[in-house]
């Protein structure tokens, strides 16, 4: 069956430290997958988005890297700041389709 | 642009009353999407509409769930009778579609069925 895994536990990490959060998939082959932030009592907002043959895509701190053939995705936050603790949530969408599914995101805490 | 407009924010109802949600998507986008959001299943996709046109409905959980687009600027999603299991939170979703479909969330409607 398809999966999309998160790590379902919180994720706490000191200021200015690096945060990495995976995400694997099973049983897709995802033409992009993006990440977003979600605060509390908020929808999810857009990040980053990468496409299945590119292997690392930055933006200011943040930086994601697609191996399709692990079938993961890495998403860093360097310099991590307090501001930064949210849930992050990875999407997948397989070509051919507009449906982004979802995984069930890894809350992040960043201790100052 | 007010981004993605949705109402009611916070809903409380009885078991069997109907509930409508009602979502505005931003202008100009032509995808629309329905996701609910519990602690248990995370993020799950009801119904994408494109162009106003229904495409996927697979996610819709019974036939106590119906959505519509009747059009562009507008759409509903309706549960009747609504059960405590629906207690969850919803968004609406619009994005630009093609490509990499990059999604804009409006900030949900809270529902709980007592």
């Amino acid at each position: 069956s398809q999966k999309i895994e998160q790590n379902s536990e919180a994720l706490n990490i000191q200021e200015g430290k690096t945060a990495t959060l995976t995400c694997n998939y099973t049983n897709y082959s995802p033409a992009y997958l993006q990440w977003y932030r979600q605060d509390p009592g908020r929808g999810p907002v857009f990040l980053l988005l990468i496409r299945e043959n590119e292997k690392e895509k930055r933006k200011e701190r943040l930086k994601v890297t697609f191996d399709t053939t692990l079938k993961q995705s890495l998403f860093h936050i360097t310099a991590s700041q307090p501001a930064d603790s949210a849930t992050y949530l990875c999407a997948l969408l397989t070509s051919g389709t507009y449906k982004y599914i979802f995984g069930t995101g890894t809350r992040l805490k960043v201790l100052a | 642009d007010a981004g993605v407009i949705q109402s009611p924010r916070h809903e409380v109802t009885e078991m069997g009353q109907e509930v409508t949600l009602r979502c505005k998507p931003i202008s100009g986008h032509n995808s629309l999407f329905w996701y609910r959001q519990t602690m248990m299943r995370g993020l799950e996709l009801l119904i994408y509409f494109n162009n106003n046109v229904p495409i996927d409905d697979s996610g819709m959980p019974e036939d106590r769930f119906s959505a519509k687009m009747p059009n562009a600027s507008f759409s509903t999603l309706k549960i009747q009778p609504s059960e405590p299991r629906d207690s969850a939170v919803y968004f609406c979703a619009s994005s630009l579609a093609g490509g990499a479909n990059v999604l804009t969330f409006g900030a949900g409607s809270r529902l709980t069925v007592l």
